[in-house]
């Protein structure tokens, strides 16, 4: 079955404090996709990044940047220099292949960041 | 262009009444899905679909009924309110059923109580 998991369920750093949300993950499948959304206070979804399983190629976007290493089953997502407006909950999620040839995202239960000013 | 639209965005039941929540995508999205949301469980998969009269259960369906008849709507059904299913609930779409091209839209969800 596939799994992920965030060991962090709560993080607190003040304000230009850099600081990385770990995801691990478990799959059997040979191509998979990872993804990470934010979920702000007022509770939507938003979409961060999406990488697939042949690409471990870091990559940074502005202040994040993530870190996808196969080899330690990981795709942790680093916050450079927080701000206030970064204070959210962080999901990690993980494709999983359905017999019907589509697929599902299996979440982890999230890490909820808050940064003080 | 509207997006992921699901309504109410707020409802309260009683046990054992009904209700119906909606979800509407103007993107001409082929994948569409509910998920529920409780505290310290992350997004749990109830339902999918990949497409106009295509259904399939997630992690938890039971409780729960979905039909597809057209690719904008895909409503989720509660027949028989349970306490258990007080939850945020959010459906998501994607353009289209292969791998990769998992939600990417989702809507401001639902929050159910039932009392």
């Amino acid at each position: 079955a596939q799994k992920v998991t965030q060991a962090q369920t709560e993080i607190s750093v003040v304000e230009k404090e850099d600081v990385t949300l770990d995801c691990v993950y478990e799959t059997r499948d040979t191509t998979y996709y990872l993804f990470w959304y934010k979920q702000p206070p007022s509770g939507e979804l938003v979409f961060l990044i999406r990488r697939n399983s042949f690409d471990e190629q870091n990559e940074i976007s502005g202040r994040y940047s993530w870190n996808f290493q196969k080899s330690t089953s990981s795709f942790n997502f680093t916050i450079t220099a927080s701000q206030v407006v970064d204070s959210a909950v962080y999901f990690c999620a993980l494709s999983e292949a359905t017999q019907g040839g589509s697929e599902k995202l299996v979440f982890g239960k999230g890490t909820k960041l808050t940064v003080n000013p | 262009n509207a997006g992921v639209t699901q309504t109410p965005k707020f409802q309260v039941l009683k046990t054992g009444q009904s209700m119906t929540l909606q979800c509407a995508q103007d993107m001409n999205h082929e994948y569409m899905s509910w998920y529920r949301q409780d505290p310290g469980m992350g997004l749990r998969l109830i339902h999918y679909s990949v497409g106009a009269g295509i259904t399939d259960q997630g992690e938890v369906p039971n409780g729960y009924n979905v039909s597809r008849s057209t690719t904008e709507d895909f409503p989720l059904r509660l027949l028989s309110a349970a306490p258990s299913q007080t939850s945020v609930y959010f459906c998501a779409s994607s353009p289209d059923r292969g791998r990769g091209s998992q939600p990417q839209h989702f809507g401001d969800g639902t929050r159910l109580s039932i009392l």
